[in-house]
């Protein structure tokens, strides 16, 4: 099945604990990104991949850092996660080809730093 | 890309053809119209895309305007779990920037 794996689901962690949340796509796809979703902001973009080795900053980078080491995995990694950083995490991947495009979104991360 | 802009929120009665509008008079030749949808706190849901022709497939349909200014986004026969958030996104590059969406509820 075509998916995208985020893990973990949930997560509670205590501040300055660096963490890493896993992304993982099995579509080949070229494209990756991490959003972040807080009540009443949206849906707002911290990093996003073009491919292998190629990332860029979106709206929301600071504190993040990203890795694209293989096309099929996309690592967010919190290095001293603070309060702020509490949010609903969403990877997400697509072809490149703009007839086949269309994010494919993981599940979510709930990260809880306290 | 594009500015989009949504209504904030729309009612559709279950069994009804629910039709969400989207202006985006800013859209330019190479800028596909992309339709997503969000149901609560999960990831959000790829609907459909076009570029200036209509387009349908087994969730919805989208009609795009000849002056590609404005589309609709139509779910034929709306049911309960069609309640979520639809985001409409003009762009004609990754990645995805996501405005606030219409949050549409189908009513029993």
């Amino acid at each position: 099945e075509a998916q995208v794996t985020q893990n973990p689901r949930y997560l509670i962690t205590v501040t300055g604990k660096k963490l890493t949340v896993t992304c993982s796509q099995n579509m080949n796809h070229e494209y990756m990104s991490w959003y972040r979703q807080d009540p009443g902001l949206g849906l707002r973009q911290i990093y996003y991949s073009m491919n292998v080795e190629v990332t860029d900053k979106g709206d929301v980078p600071e504190g993040y850092k990203v890795s694209r080491k293989e096309k099929r995995n996309f690592p967010l990694i919190l290095e001293s996660p603070s309060p702020n950083q509490t949010s609903l995490y969403f990877c997400a991947s697509s072809s490149r080809d703009p007839r086949l495009f269309g994010y494919t979104f993981g599940s979510g991360t709930r990260l809880t730093v306290v | 890309d594009a500015k989009t802009t949504q209504p904030p929120s729309m009612d559709c009665a279950e069994g009804r053809a629910a039709n969400l509008p989207c202006n985006h008079s800013t859209i330019s030749g190479n800028e596909y119209v992309y339709w997503y949808r969000q149901i609560h706190s999960q990831g959000p849901q790829y609907i459909i895309h076009g570029l200036k022709n209509n387009e349908t497939n087994e969730m919805a349909s989208l009609i795009i305007t000849e002056d590609r200014k404005s589309s609709t986004l139509i779910l034929p026969h709306a049911t309960l779990r069609d309640t979520a958030v639809y985001y409409c996104i003009a762009q004609s590059n990754t990645p995805l920037v996501f405005g606030k969406g219409t949050r549409l509820s189908v009513i029993a």
